[in-house]
């Protein structure tokens, strides 16, 4: 069975530049899910997607980030402008289903940004 | 809203000690448990969860994890380690009652484990 795929797996950009990252989930898996992992600490959920709907951005900052997941199937996510703080691991992951969901997830091998 | 606490950030020991990491979550509802482990250069990798039933759980590799309702714990041990076992180990939790279906991660705890 095919995993999470990621890419970029590395990107450096310069800060106030922009960057986007591509995630595909496992085939038949309805929720997806982007974290933020930066160095030395755990990874932070910043949105939750069920099939092409949002259901948690609560942690996303939403002035600079956004996401995307057209036809409940891959996603998306943009950085604009960046900042130097958004230097991290981005983290993408999925599961069978949300609204049951055992938490149970597949991760991906992650994009690591730099900002200069 | 859930947190989790990894008191241990690196841990080093030699192969064929014991094991055991400390994991501690805040939450006064069901909860479904979670240890996952990233290997160098590879991804998260799921090492054992729970769910209910049976408290102490036993997951690949030879790791188990110990859940304890009262002191909202999932400690994870392993009573042998080996070189191979040198990873970083992240506790997760996710609560199971609120509108809120995502894992909420630990710090994580880096284990080097010397021949």
């Amino acid at each position: 069975e095919a995993g999470v795929a990621q890419s970029p797996r590395y990107k450096i950009i310069e800060k106030r530049q922009s960057v986007a990252f591509w995630c595909n989930p496992i085939s038949g898996h309805a929720t997806l899910y982007w974290y933020q992992q930066i160095l030395g600490q755990g990874p932070k959920l910043l949105i939750q997607f069920q099939n092409n709907g949002v259901v948690d951005d609560s942690q996303l900052p939403k002035d600079r980030f956004s996401a995307e997941r057209l036809k409940g199937v891959d996603s998306t996510l943009k950085i604009q402008p960046a900042k130097l703080e958004d230097s991290a691991v981005y983290l993408c992951a999925s599961s069978l289903s949300s609204g049951r969901s055992t938490g149970e997830l597949f991760f991906g091998e992650g994009s690591r940004l730099t900002v200069l | 809203a859930q947190s989790v606490s990894q008191h241990n950030h690196h841990v080093i020991l030699s192969e064929a000690a014991s094991l055991e990491l400390g994991c501690n979550y805040s939450y006064g509802g069901t909860v479904n448990l979670f240890w996952y482990v990233q290997y160098p250069g590879q991804h998260l990798q799921l090492l054992l969860k729970y769910f209910s039933g049976d408290p102490l759980v036993k997951g690949i590799k030879g790791f188990e994890a110990e859940f304890i309702k009262s002191k909202f714990s999932f400690n994870l041990r392993k009573p042998s380690v080996q070189w191979s076992d040198t990873a970083e180990y992240f506790c997760a939790v996710i609560a199971l009652d609120t509108g809120r279906r995502a894992l909420t991660f630990g710090s994580g705890t880096r284990l080097q484990v010397q021949p």
